[in-house]
């Protein structure tokens, strides 16, 4: 069964400074998406990053990447210049090429100190 | 289009009711799902539609759970007899097949007492 894991329930990062969350996952499949859903209190959730697996390149998006690396099942995002409105609840989820059932890790508190 | 929309956003209900809730995907949209969040967990699986079928339900989804999509528009799911452990953020999301990424709503928060 698919499984993701994220071991960080809160991380905490200085306000424009640079923060990694971390991310494992277990698939057995060779063609997946992996992504980072950002949660904010009260609002929903929106997508900030989208890695296939088929790319070797580390996906970007603005301030935002990631580091995958597909032999370890890894696949962190690095939030660079954090600003408070970067606080929220991170998820990490997989999907599996031709399906629709995202899995989701059980999150990441991020809180930004001013 | 303003995104999903789920109605209401806040439900107490009690034990023992039934309850039910509505989700608007983005139009055009052909997939939808619903999901539960706990607290301290991430979204689980529940249901899948596309357009007006469902195709799978976890088994999360116990026999007082039902979801429908009349038309492939809108969705509602119900729940009957409820139970402090249906205490939840319910979320819809929207996608259209051959693309990844789902929109989610902000979610129904139910607080069974």
């Amino acid at each position: 069964a698919q499984t993701v894991t994220q071991s960080q329930p809160e991380m905490s990062v200085q306000e424009a400074e640079t923060v990694t969350l971390s991310c494992t996952y277990d698939t057995s499949e060779s063609d997946y998406y992996l992504f980072w859903y950002k949660q904010p209190p009260s609002r929903q959730m929106i997508l900030v990053i989208r890695q296939e697996a088929y790319k070797q390149q580390n996906a970007t998006e603005n301030r935002f990447s990631v580091n995958f690396q597909k032999a370890a099942k890894s696949f962190s995002l690095k939030i660079s210049d954090s600003q408070l409105g970067d606080a929220a609840m991170y998820f990490c989820a997989d999907l599996k090429s031709g399906t629709y059932k995202y899995i989701f890790g059980t999150g990441t508190r991020l809180k930004v100190l001013a | 289009d303003t995104g999903v929309s789920q109605n209401p956003r806040h439900k107490i209900t009690k034990r023992g009711q039934n309850v039910t809730f509505r989700c608007d995907p983005i139009s055009e949209h052909n997939r939808l799902y619903w999901y539960r969040q706990t607290l301290g967990q991430g979204p689980e699986f529940l249901t899948y539609f596309q357009n007006e079928a469902q195709l799978e339900k976890s088994r999360l989804l116990s026999d007082r759970f039902s979801a429908e999509r009349p038309k492939g528009s809108f969705s509602t799911l119900e729940i009957q007899r409820t139970e402090q452990g249906d205490s939840a953020m319910y979320l819809c999301a929207s996608s259209l097949v051959g693309l990844t990424e789902a929109f989610f709503g902000q979610g129904t928060r139910l607080t069974v007492v």
